[in-house]
C-alpha cells in the first residue's frame, strides 16, 4: 500500500461542467503526478508537482489545471469537461530513485 | 517515433510457460528501469526496479537491462493464471522528474 487515496473513485458528469479530482498521500513525499490512461495510449502525464505551489505541465495538460496547497493533497481540475476527457485518472507519488507508486484511480465519464 | 516502444500484445501463453516481455528505447541517458504490473481496473504496481545494466531476480521474476542494445526484458518463470495482467515498462534519466512509459503488454496465462 503506497498510502495514496483518490476521490472520487467514479464520477459521471456532463459536458461543460467543472470537475475536481483529489489525490491524498500520507507519507509526505515531495513529488506528485497526475496521469490519464486510455486504450491505445497507455499512461500519459498531465501535470506534476515538485512541492507546495510548485507545478509543471506534462504532455497532455491542455484543458487541465492543478493545485497543491498542502504537501499531502494534489488536486486536478477540469475547468469545463469535454467528452475527450473521459478516461481513468491515476495519481502517483515519487519515492526513492525515481520509482513511482500509484493510487487506485478515478474513472471519469463525461457525457 | 516513441521514446519507449513496447508491443501491446495481447500475449497468451499456457500455465507454467516462461514469459518474456520486452521494451526498446532510444534515449541513451535512461538509467532507471522499472516494470509495473496492472490488473484490470486497478492502479499500476511496481514489480521490479533496476538501475543501469544487469539482471535482477525476485522470485519467479527476472528483469534484464542491456544498455548497449537499449533493450530491457522481464521474464516470468512458471507462469500462473494470477500473472494475467498488463505489464508496463518505465524508465528515466538521472535527475529527470518524469518517467517515460511503454504502452503496456496485455498478458493472459491460460490454465
Amino acid at each position: 500500500d503506497a498510502g495514496i487515496t483518490q476521490s472520487p473513485r467514479h464520477k459521471v458528469t456532463e459536458t461543460g461542467t467543472p470537475v475536481t479530482l483529489r489525490c491524498h498521500q500520507t507519507e509526505n513525499h515531495r513529488y506528485m503526478y497526475w496521469y490519464r490512461q486510455d486504450p491505445g495510449h497507455g499512461l500519459r502525464l498531465i501535470h506534476y508537482s515538485y512541492g507546495v505551489k510548485d507545478t509543471d505541465k506534462g504532455e497532455v495538460s491542455d484543458g487541465y489545471s492543478v493545485s497543491r496547497s498542502k504537501t499531502e493533497d494534489f488536486l486536478l481540475t477540469l475547468e469545463s469537461a469535454t467528452s475527450s476527457q473521459t478516461s481513468v485518472y491515476f495519481c502517483a507519488i515519487r519515492k526513492e530513485e525515481d520509482t513511482q507508486y500509484f493510487g487506485p484511480g478515478t474513472r471519469l465519464t463525461v457525457l | 517515433q516513441k521514446e519507449v516502444e513496447q508491443d501491446p500484445g495481447p500475449l497468451s501463453v499456457p500455465e507454467g510457460a516462461i514469459v518474456s516481455l520486452n521494451c526498446t528505447y532510444s534515449n541513451s541517458a535512461f538509467q532507471y528501469f522499472m516494470w509495473y504490473r496492472q490488473y484490470s481496473r486497478k492502479g499500476p504496481e511496481l514489480l521490479m526496479y533496476t538501475y543501469s545494466s544487469g539482471n535482477k531476480e525476485d522470485g519467479r521474476f527476472t528483469a534484464q537491462v542491456d544498455k548497449s542494445s537499449k533493450y530491457i526484458s522481464l521474464f516470468i518463470r512458471d507462469s500462473q493464471p494470477s500473472d494475467s495482467a498488463t505489464y508496463l515498462c518505465a524508465m528515466s534519466a538521472r535527475g529527470a522528474q518524469k518517467l517515460v512509459f511503454g504502452q503496456g503488454t496485455r498478458l493472459t496465462i491460460n490454465p
